[in-house]
């Protein structure tokens, strides 16, 4: 079975800041991980995924992620924030269920950017 | 490409009333996903179609719930007779590949359900 941890509901940082959204996970399997950033009044965007190559991953909008199988994480960074970036972040995992894969999310980090 | 279409976007119904939401996948797309939040908690999975199939519904709360896929279509999800405890953010979303496999999900806005 799989389950993500999010550390931190809400995350505030300053503009031109570093951007670090946790997120830990457990999985039985290797993992798919996923995050996903959700803007007011949308649905969710795929911001960038991890499917067992490269360990950095890139996503849109200057994000980028690390998957360390050593501390079971996947953290979510940007080296410099932007108030575009003003929006809640879900973190998620995606493994085999019963009746197939099953994509299971974290509880999201709403991050907050001061002027 | 047009994405995944969710309506209304807004619900407000009384207790012990019907609601019927709809979602529309993007063309193609086989896997259809019903997901739900209820105030500020996690997005909970609530069930899986493949075409017209339903793959796995282990997420659907109680059999207040019945959702449907017509021709593997667009999907509707009923609520029947809806309680307080319904109310949330409905989310659907469709991929090409089963579970994310590669691709991840493409979610439309949400229904915002409120029973009151």
């Amino acid at each position: 079975a799989q389950s993500v941890t999010q550390l931190g509901s809400h995350v505030s940082v300053s503009e031109g800041a570093l951007v670090l959204l946790r997120c830990n996970y457990s999985s039985s399997v290797p993992p798919y991980l996923f995050w996903y950033v959700q803007y007011p009044n949308q649905g969710l965007q795929l911001l960038l995924k991890y499917t067992s190559a490269a360990t950095l991953v890139k996503g849109i909008n200057g994000f980028e992620a690390e998957f360390k199988k050593s501390e079971t994480s996947f953290h979510l960074t940007k080296p410099s924030a932007h108030m575009s970036d003003a929006a809640e972040y879900f973190c998620a995992v995606s493994g085999p269920g019963a009746g197939g894969f099953k994509t299971i999310f974290g509880a999201g980090t709403r991050l907050f950017v001061k002027a | 490409e047009a994405g995944v279409t969710q309506f209304p976007s807004h619900s407000v119904i009384e207790k012990g009333q019907t609601v019927t939401l709809r979602c529309d996948p993007i063309s193609g797309h086989d896997n259809l996903y019903w997901y739900r939040r209820v105030m500020g908690k996690e997005i909970k999975f609530l069930l899986h179609f493949v075409k017209e199939s339903k793959q796995d519904e282990s997420g659907m709360p109680n059999n207040r719930f019945l959702a449907e896929r017509t021709g593997g279509t667009y999907s509707t999800l009923k609520v029947q007779p809806a309680e307080l405890e319904d109310s949330g953010v409905y989310f659907c979303a469709s991929s090409q590949g089963q579970g994310a496999v590669g691709y991840g999900y493409t979610f439309g806005s949400g229904t915002r359900l409120t029973v009151v």
